[in-house]
């Protein structure tokens, strides 16, 4: 076990709505990423967050947003979701300095 | 062109093989680089690190050529739990990863 908690572990959605995805850092880190997983494929990165500011992102258009709280904890909306984007959501994360990430074990998101 | 990629397979080997995999990544200012593994539909887990040295962990070996830009993973003897997807990863920097697709390992009895 990581200590990177993901919930929920599965989703339904329809093409249209909003969904938010939650991560919970293990102790002491203070990064959190997250990376979207298409069936097939390998882990896409999103975005990345440091002390609550974001501070990279990928190539995912900006319906795609994200915070993380003072506990280091995020979160990561999708509004106006398309069937595209049905994936495995993982967090990880990590301590400043430490190449080391930790992956929750992911939302299972999918949008019908 | 992908930034990291990788044959898919999947590579069906008996028990007790030696298998190989390679992977090539385009962006030569990558800093560090990694091997994951994941199980179906899990999160993947860093199985080493690779260093341009070349690094041994039990069965498993890497290497890395920043001249080539190119990665390989090394197992020997396969046992039937190494069974899994194994993830090239290049770290450019700050942490943020670039996956390849994944080849994935089939070890028979």
């Amino acid at each position: 076990e990581t200590g990177v908690t993901q919930s929920p572990t599965h989703l339904i959605k329809t093409r249209g709505q909003q969904v938010t995805l939650r991560c919970s850092s293990q102790s002491g880190h203070n990064t959190v990423s997250w990376y979207q997983q298409a069936l097939g494929q390998g882990p896409q990165f999103i975005f990345q967050y440091y002390r609550e500011e974001e501070n990279g992102r990928g190539n995912f258009p900006p319906r795609f947003s994200g915070l993380q709280f003072p506990n280091y904890s995020s979160e990561l909306n999708v509004n106006a979701l398309e069937l595209d984007d049905s994936a495995l959501y993982l967090c990880a994360s990590s301590s400043t300095g430490e190449e080391k990430l930790f992956f929750g074990s992911g939302t299972q998101l999918s949008v019908l | 062109r992908k930034e990291v990629e990788q044959d898919p397979g999947p590579f069906n080997v008996p028990e007790g093989a030696t298998v190989a995999f390679n992977c090539t990544y385009s962006n030569s200012a990558s800093q560090s680089f990694f091997w994951y593994r994941q199980d179906c539909r899990k999160e993947p887990k860093l199985l080493m690190s690779v260093y341009s040295s070349g690094n041994e962990d039990g069965r498993f070996t890497a290497q890395l050529n920043r001249a080539s830009q190119y990665i390989s993973l090394l197992i020997r003897d396969s046992k039937l739990s190494d069974s899994a997807t194994y993830l090239c990863v290049v770290n450019l920097s700050g942490n943020m990863l670039t996956f390849g697709g994944g080849t994935r390992l089939m070890v028979k009895p």
